[in-house]
């Protein structure tokens, strides 16, 4: 299948900083992206469609000035997480679709840790 | 609508056995369903998929079964194996994977 790197696997950061957390497809490009976050033991929530070129789609309840989404090219979307708290600590995912009709590839995740 | 209703949460089976899960859909504007497994600390792999126009879709010991008429659809996997054991996640989607809409999940795990 297509190959989604996300990088960095885990992060830690103090309280009051920002963290960027990139996410490339590898072996095709992607007009599209999606963001997830998945609390430990749960299912993933949808928090943001990226769009290459323009803005982000944010989910119902995502703060989109918290959660600074950009797709500057075919091959790469950032997620920023502003002002980091410690209830922002989660594991972050990202997908994307190689092709229409193809199911969305998943990045291996980033374990932030706000402190 | 947008849900996508998953059981069991847990699940227990005995080496070479069958394990199935169950998934549930409303909106019949879905098109794609895949399942995932995700292991602890890395992101889900998409393990199979189906579309709603195929009653069944197998790949080696993985199998889906889908009801359009009910809104279901359920993972099979034959022969578990101790490696089998993960969290297992049914989703859906429009549009053939757009914007994919995920289950509660299921822990599997299968006793050696």
């Amino acid at each position: 299948g297509a190959v989604v790197s996300q990088h960095p696997s885990w992060v830690i950061c103090k309280s009051g900083t920002s963290v960027k957390i990139e996410c490339r497809s590898l072996d095709f490009q992607a007009t599209t992206m999606f963001w997830y976050r998945q609390f430990p033991k749960q299912s993933l929530m949808l928090m943001a469609t990226s769009n290459e070129g323009s803005k982000a789609t944010y989910e119902q309840g995502v703060e989109k000035d918290k959660f600074l989404i950009n797709h500057a090219s075919l091959t790469l979307s950032t997620l920023t997480v502003t002002s980091a708290h410690p209830e922002d600590s989660s594991f972050y995912i990202c997908s994307a679709r190689s092709g229409h009709g193809e199911g969305a590839f998943f990045g291996q995740g980033t374990r932030l840790t706000v402190v | 609508q947008q849900q996508v209703k998953q059981s069991p949460q847990s699940l227990i089976v005995q080496k070479g056995g069958i394990s199935i899960i169950n998934c549930a859909y409303e909106n019949t504007a879905f098109d794609y369903f895949p399942w995932y497994q995700q292991f602890p600390g890395k992101g889900p792999a998409l393990l199979i998929a189906i579309r709603p126009d195929v009653s069944e879709k197998k790949e080696g010991r993985f199998t889906i079964s889908f009801n359009k008429s009910a809104k279901q659809f359920s993972l099979h996997i034959m022969d578990s194996q101790p490696g089998d054991s993960a969290t297992y996640f049914c989703a859906a989607s429009k549009d053939g994977g757009f914007k994919t809409i995920f289950g509660a999940g299921t822990r599997l795990f299968v006793k050696a």
